[in-house]
């Protein structure tokens, strides 16, 4: 059981460069999001997703993209990357009905 | 305006003794309190949780307390042992919206042989 998993785990980027942030669960969870952390800010909600076709911002969305066309796949989208930006990812899922979130290994971003 | 605080970055302690991490929340509509662990180039993973419904949950050595008249929890690890050594983050959630966390900025400890 492969649970959350992230690619890719480092990635530097130039400033206006575009990438994409790939996750996938196998648990068959409704609910996906991506958080980031940055040194003494926790983990923070940049966008989640409580099923197929369903995105809703969280905390700190400026500057990201997704979306959600499968269960197993959310996907984030830098479209244009900013020193700002860089910080470690991490993908999660849950059940919608279940109280526990399961993280990703974490990619960790920098932009130049 | 922080809604989840953990207002020490950092503690030490002796193998054998007691850990004791706290954090203080804010938002009255929190009903459900997590506590993950975080070791370095991990992910978070979960350690134990309590709703708001209880004061006190256990889990071997873990064990989480929540007052709610004083918005606030705390975790208590006895013994520690050096494998503890981790940055825990406290979290909580609002009911029908359990999966939306909002985290604390995690507390590092450091248990030392």
């Amino acid at each position: 059981n492969a649970g959350v998993t992230q690619t890719p785990k480092f990635q530097v980027l130039k400033t206006g460069q575009s990438m994409t942030l790939q996750c996938a669960q196998d648990m068959n969870h409704e609910y996906m999001s991506w958080y980031r952390q940055d040194p003494g800010m926790g983990l923070r909600l940049i966008h989640y997703s409580v099923g197929a076709g369903i995105t809703d911002q969280g905390e700190v969305p400026n500057g990201y993209n997704v979306s959600r066309s499968t269960t197993e796949d959310f996907p984030l989208r830098l479209l244009s990357a900013a020193p700002s930006q860089t910080s470690v990812y991490f993908c999660a899922s849950a059940r919608t009905s279940g109280n526990t979130i399961y993280f990703g290994e974490g990619s960790w971003l920098t932009v130049v | 305006d922080q809604q989840v605080k953990q207002n020490s970055p950092s503690l030490s302690v002796q193998e054998g003794r007691i850990s004791i991490l706290n954090c203080d929340y804010t938002n009255s509509m929190f009903d459900y309190f997590l506590w993950y662990k975080k070791y370095p180039a991990e992910g978070p993973t979960f350690l134990i949780s309590i709703s708001s419904i209880k004061d006190k949950n256990e889990d071997g050595r873990f064990t989480v307390f929540l007052n709610k008249s004083a918005k606030h929890l705390s975790l208590h690890i006895v013994p520690s042992q050096p494998g503890d050594s981790a940055v825990y983050f406290c979290a909580a959630s609002v009911s029908g919206s359990n999966y939306k966390l909002t985290f604390g900025k995690g507390t590092l400890l450091t248990v030392n042989p």
